[in-house]
């Protein structure tokens, strides 16, 4: 295991279509991320699990996201009925739980939406 | 809301020169971490630096370096002995560490080139 996985690393799609992205996580990392990153911009948070809760959900986070981590390993982000201000870069990050103060973030090489 | 201004969107320095990319942040909190990631063109996010608040011994990692000012909430990064491998975007980041809450927040970048 050499790093976090992001599967696919790009969809395109048609609007109004339902898109889902696997992440995998460095194993043994109990925390993943998920964060949009648009052109030009930085990445902005969505949704943090640790383990299998999801902890903490963005405004970003319309009721069309859904973001799932069933066995506490892999995550799914998925889109319902996308709009082309879906068109983004979708990164995934995970990190251990901090036995000490500090936990690093490790990022995957993200998925590239497109909506058309 | 914790916000990260970069107001330099774009930077140029020589191969073998030295260059400062500027990040000021708003926060209430007293703890908290603040980082410079880097974002090579197609590759994915790496940690390049981290300061904790609490230590005001600026950070250093061989080439990089940061400028932590606390009270004035200024952190810029110093690359020094630039090489062509150091272009790419550099983000700004801030984060708390609230129990639950582990997320970045992310400035909006500076994209950096590296002439010969």
């Amino acid at each position: 295991d050499t790093g976090v996985s992001q599967d696919p690393r790009h969809k395109i799609t048609k609007r109004g279509q339902n898109v889902t992205f696997r992440c995998d996580p460095i194993s043994e990392h109990n925390r993943l991320y998920w964060y949009r990153q648009t052109l030009g911009q930085g990445p902005e948070f969505l949704t943090y699990f640790q383990n299998e809760a999801q902890l903490e959900k963005s405004r970003l986070l319309s009721d069309r996201f859904s973001a799932e981590r069933p066995k506490g390993s892999f995550s799914t982000l998925e889109i319902q009925r996308t709009e082309q201000g879906d068109s983004a870069m979708y990164l995934c990050a995970s990190s251990e739980s901090p036995r000490e103060r500090y936990n690093e973030q490790f990022f995957g090489p993200g998925t590239r939406l497109t909506v058309l | 809301a914790q916000t990260v201004t970069q107001s330099q969107p774009e930077m140029s320095v020589q191969e073998a020169e030295t260059v400062t990319l500027s990040c000021t942040y708003d926060t209430s909190e007293s703890d908290y971490y603040l980082f410079w990631y880097k974002q090579p063109p197609s590759r994915q996010m790496i940690l390049v630096i981290r300061q904790e608040a609490y230590k005001q011994q600026n950070a250093t990692e061989n080439r990089f370096s940061v400028n932590f000012q606390k009270a004035a909430k200024s952190f810029s990064l110093k690359i020094s002995d630039s090489q062509l491998g150091d272009a790419a975007m550099y983000f700004c980041a801030y984060r708390i560490d609230t129990g639950t809450a582990s997320k970045l927040t992310f400035g909006t970048g500076t994209r950096l080139q590296v002439t010969l």
